[in-house]
């Protein structure tokens, strides 16, 4: 069964640096999306993008995130200078056509921030 | 703002129950509503999608209900078996395409 694939599943980086998270969306997919969940908190929607922009971001998306689809296949969220509140588990995610199709989560990659 | 709260917080029943999960949502204006399944440390696993205009899914063993007037959900898992230990979470999509998850409830059936 297709999924969406993540890289790297844990990254620890200094407080300050750049993290690039990968994902490899479904292939036939159109819309793509960031989560974040805290540690026993709820998983947090962050930003979706579709027809290579972005099409909805929330308040925690700020001038330090941005998302990029530098091909065909993969789909990128920066954090441009980390903070200790970044450490979560991060989702990507991809649906079909529109956003009432199921949306697909992959494994999540854990960042954390030292 | 839409805001989903489920309960319980945590549910420990012997293998071979029948049991319920519930979730609720503040806003009726909704595009479906989906239930999904993380084990711990690891990723999302949709269940069941129940678009707006539905009352009911099922798949297998699970049976997912939505009444969107009352603002609620049940996921109805039958004949529990231990591999259904996980946290189980409860998420509406909105007109703002935006996905808005309950805090889960974590499952643990007892063998």
């Amino acid at each position: 069964e297709p999924e969406v694939t993540q890289t790297p599943s844990h990254q620890v980086t200094q407080m300050g640096q750049e993290v690039i998270l990968r994902c490899v969306p479904i292939s036939n997919h159109l819309y793509f999306y960031w989560y974040r969940q805290i540690l026993g908190q709820k998983v947090e929607f962050l930003v979706s993008f579709y027809n290579n922009e972005i099409s909805e971001k929330s308040e925690i998306f700020d001038d330090q995130f941005s998302v990029e689809r530098p091909d065909g296949s993969n789909f990128t969220l920066k954090i441009r200078s980390t903070k200790l509140e970044d450490s979560a588990m991060y989702f990507c995610a991809s649906t079909l056509i529109d956003q009432r199709n199921t949306i697909y989560f992959g494994e999540g990659s854990w960042l954390t921030v030292v | 703002k839409q805001e989903v709260t489920q309960i319980p917080a945590a549910l420990s029943v012997p293998e071979g129950e029948n049991l319920v999960l519930n979730c609720s949502f503040t806003d009726s204006a909704i595009y479906n509503l989906q239930w999904f399944r993380q084990d711990p440390g690891k990723g999302l696993t949709s269940l069941l999608l129940i678009q707006s205009s539905q009352r009911e899914q099922t798949s297998g063993r699970l049976n997912a209900s939505l009444d969107k007037s009352s603002g609620r959900s049940t996921l109805y898992i039958a004949a529990s078996q231990p591999g259904d230990s996980a946290t189980y979470l409860c998420a509406v999509l909105s007109p703002n395409e935006k996905l808005t998850f309950g805090t889960g409830t974590r499952l643990t059936i007892i063998p």
